[in-house]
């Protein structure tokens, strides 16, 4: 157990649809951080917050956006889904951001039908 | 822009022998280097990670070797056993960068899938 909660574990919706995947860091840790896995696909990098403030972002599509609340949970929006979003969703967190140590949750496999 | 490939989207070996699993990365500012291992239905779990300063971390069973003026790191397991059948991710991470954005993302490879044999 990596101590990062993701929420839901699975979800299947529509094209055109939103959803919005849910994450609590382990208890401490200040980023986080969102990757998709597609199909056949490393991990991407979307994007980090650090202490409630975007940090960095990666390739993420304007059709997605994220926040970081002050408790430090944080969520991916997803809208206008397309059936290429389809992916497992993860989130990160970290206590020493520079060295690459992070800790995963387990995903959210998302499908789009 | 693929900064970190891992050309071997597999590797088979037998139970206690060496597995070693291959990266190359096309950016020389990455700071830290790093493994993740990832069974079905988990996320991804921090293995072993070296400096760009180092050539070689150890950690048990676990060593990982990196050569910078080639840009290749490679991650040694001996003996290797039936439970390290896995997907195997090399990621790299930079430090904050002059704009202070990068601070430690990591940007993975494509991953290696290990099956070692009893």
């Amino acid at each position: 157990d990596s101590g990062v909660t993701q929420t839901p574990k699975h979800l299947i919706t529509a094209t055109g649809q939103r959803v919005t995947l849910r994450c609590s860091p382990r208890s401490g840790d200040l980023s986080v951080y969102w990757y998709q896995q597609s199909l056949d696909q490393g991990l991407q990098f979307l994007i980090q917050y650090y202490n409630g403030e975007e940090r960095a972002k990666g390739n993420i599509l304007e059709r997605f956006s994220a926040q970081q609340f002050p408790d430090l949970h944080s969520e991916l929006n997803l809208s206008s889904l397309e059936l290429g979003d389809s992916a497992l969703y993860f989130c990160a967190s970290s206590r020493r951001p520079g060295s690459g140590e992070l800790f995963f949750g387990e995903g959210s496999r998302l499908t789009v039908l | 822009d693929q900064q970190v490939k891992q050309n071997s989207p597999s590797l088979s070996v037998q139970e206690g022998r060496i597995s070693i699993l291959n990266c190359d990365y096309t950016n020389s500012m990455f700071d830290y280097f790093l493994w993740y291992k990832k069974y079905p239905a988990e996320g991804p779990t921090f293995l072993i990670s070296i400096s760009s300063i180092k050539d070689k971390n150890e950690d048990g069973r676990f060593t990982v070797f990196l050569n910078k003026s080639a840009k290749h790191l490679s991650l040694h397991i001996v003996p290797s056993q039936p439970g390290d059948s896995a997907v195997y991710f090399c990621a790299a991470s930079r430090l904050a960068n002059a704009g202070g954005t990068s601070y430690g993302k990591l940007t993975f490879g494509q991953g290696t899938i290990l099956t070692v044999h009893p």
